[in-house]
């Protein structure tokens, strides 16, 4: 069954550092992957998401992602953190042949002023 | 504005007690889904509807019900909640028939005494 796994439960940077969330997923075909954000007391939000176009994908806010299929990887970055990035961060991949989103079990970024 | 809208959101109940948590949204979209969110878990897909009179379990279906007689309404059911139940829920819908873009209500939290 398809998974992801995302390394670090809590990371923490000072602001204009660099951002780095990991997700690994598990698959021997790419499968289409996604990162949501979640603020404080809010549901969740997408970030960006690969569908097997370009291996490295855009999203809002600054952020974008990185398709690794020989690392299995997805890791999220963004140049330079701002306060406003604090927030908890999902990967999630669609499981192959059903409708259905699996996540990540989530990484809390807290950014240092 | 489109949006995901859930009631209530906030709802303490006692074991057995039938309940209904609403969702809707305004957006046409046809994929809909419930989640709920456990600390340390991330987020686990409850059921989800790909149209009208579809639906079909997710991760974690045990002691819900759904039905979608309503394009724009997806309500989760608890016949008969107990404590392990206590949680945030989200409903989330997306365009098309798969969740590759979804957009999340802003939670129920849920706790059952």
């Amino acid at each position: 069954a398809q998974s992801v796994t995302q390394l670090g439960s809590h990371v923490s940077v000072s602001e204009g550092a660099l951002v780095l969330l990991r997700c690994n997923y598990s698959s021997s075909v790419p499968p289409y992957l996604f990162w949501y954000v979640q603020y404080p007391n809010q549901g969740l939000q997408l970030l960006l998401k690969y569908t097997s176009a370009a291996t490295l994908v855009k999203g809002i806010n600054g952020f974008e992602a990185e398709f690794k299929k020989s690392e299995t990887s997805f890791h999220l970055t963004k140049p330079s953190a701002h306060m406003s990035d604090a927030a908890e961060y999902f990967c999630a991949v669609i499981k192959a042949g059903r409708r259905a989103l699996t996540f990540g079990s989530g990484t809390r970024l807290q950014v240092q002023p | 504005e489109a949006q995901v809208t859930q009631n209530p959101r906030y709802l303490i109940t006692v074991t057995g007690k039938k309940l209904t948590v609403t969702c809707s949204q305004n957006m046409n979209h046809e994929y809909m889904s419930w989640y709920r969110q456990d600390p340390g878990l991330g987020l686990r897909q409850i059921y989800y509807s790909m149209n009208v009179e579809v639906t079909d379990k997710g991760d974690v279906p045990e002691g819900y019900k759904v039905s979608r007689k309503e394009k724009r309404n997806f309500p989760l059911i608890l016949e008969s909640p107990s404590p392990n139940q206590t949680s945030l829920y989200f409903c989330a819908s997306s365009r098309g028939a798969d969740p590759y873009e979804q957009y999340f209500g802003p939670g129920t939290r849920l706790t059952v005494t």
